[in-house]
């Protein structure tokens, strides 16, 4: 079984400042890893996912996020915050041999506040 | 390219009402999931079809039944709508190998 956790159920940052969306996972063997986020009442939009190779993960609109295996986690991160990075954040995990399903496991979300 | 569309994007129903959400994808993606979001609670799947002509169950499939109609459409149906099936209702959609899913935009269900 896969499952996600995302301890954080609020994350406030203040704009210009770094932030940081924690991700821990438990899965078989080596996972797919991935990122969403969610704006109020639009679905879930794709940031980045981890497959192989570099641990760190640059995707869409400045994120990145860093694969640490030993600590099995996969921590969402930007350098700068900007006010419209406010949002729902979903970490979620795949199991590389989940066959035909290729189901997703989500985290319970975390909100980003960044303040002005 | 649309991407994943679903329809209706609102519904009122009354306790024990029946309703079909649809969802469709142009972009010949071979598996599909109907998931519901609940504050606090993350996605949960409710089902999925790998496949045109196959569905399978997810963690929340009880009072819900689904159709793989062709390989664009995957309906999801309620048969006697509940208080508890209140929630938001996304339809995905993904292409063979480790990619990642594409959401539809959601069906917010309010059930009385």
């Amino acid at each position: 079984a896969q499952s996600v956790a995302q301890p954080e159920d609020q994350v406030n940052v203040a704009e210009g400042n770094p932030l940081t969306v924690k991700c821990t996972y438990s899965v078989s063997g080596n996972p797919y890893l991935f990122w969403y986020v969610q704006y109020p009442n639009r679905g879930l939009q794709f940031l980045l996912k981890y497959i192989t190779g570099d641990n760190l993960v640059k995707g869409s609109y400045g994120f990145e996020a860093e694969f640490n295996k030993s600590q099995t986690s996969f921590h969402l991160k930007k350098p700068s915050a900007l006010v419209s990075d406010s949002a729902l954040y979903f970490c979620a995990v795949r199991e590389r041999t989940s066959g035909s399903a290729r189901q997703l496991t989500f985290g319970s979300g975390t909100q980003l506040t960044v303040l002005p | 390219n649309a991407g994943v569309t679903q329809t209706p994007k609102f519904q009122v129903l009354k306790t024990g009402q029946s309703m079909t959400l649809q969802c469709a994808q142009d972009m010949n993606h071979n598996s599909m999931y109907w998931y519901r979001q609940d504050p606090g609670m993350g996605l949960r799947l409710i089902y999925y079809s790998a496949s045109e002509g196959t569905t399978d169950k997810g963690e929340v499939p009880n009072g819900y039944n689904v159709s793989r109609l062709n390989k664009r459409e995957f309906s999801l149906r309620l048969e006697s709508a509940a208080p508890s099936q209140t929630s938001v209702y996304f339809c995905a959609s993904i292409m063979d190998g480790p990619s990642e899913q594409f959401f539809g935009p959601g069906t917010r269900l309010t059930v009385l």
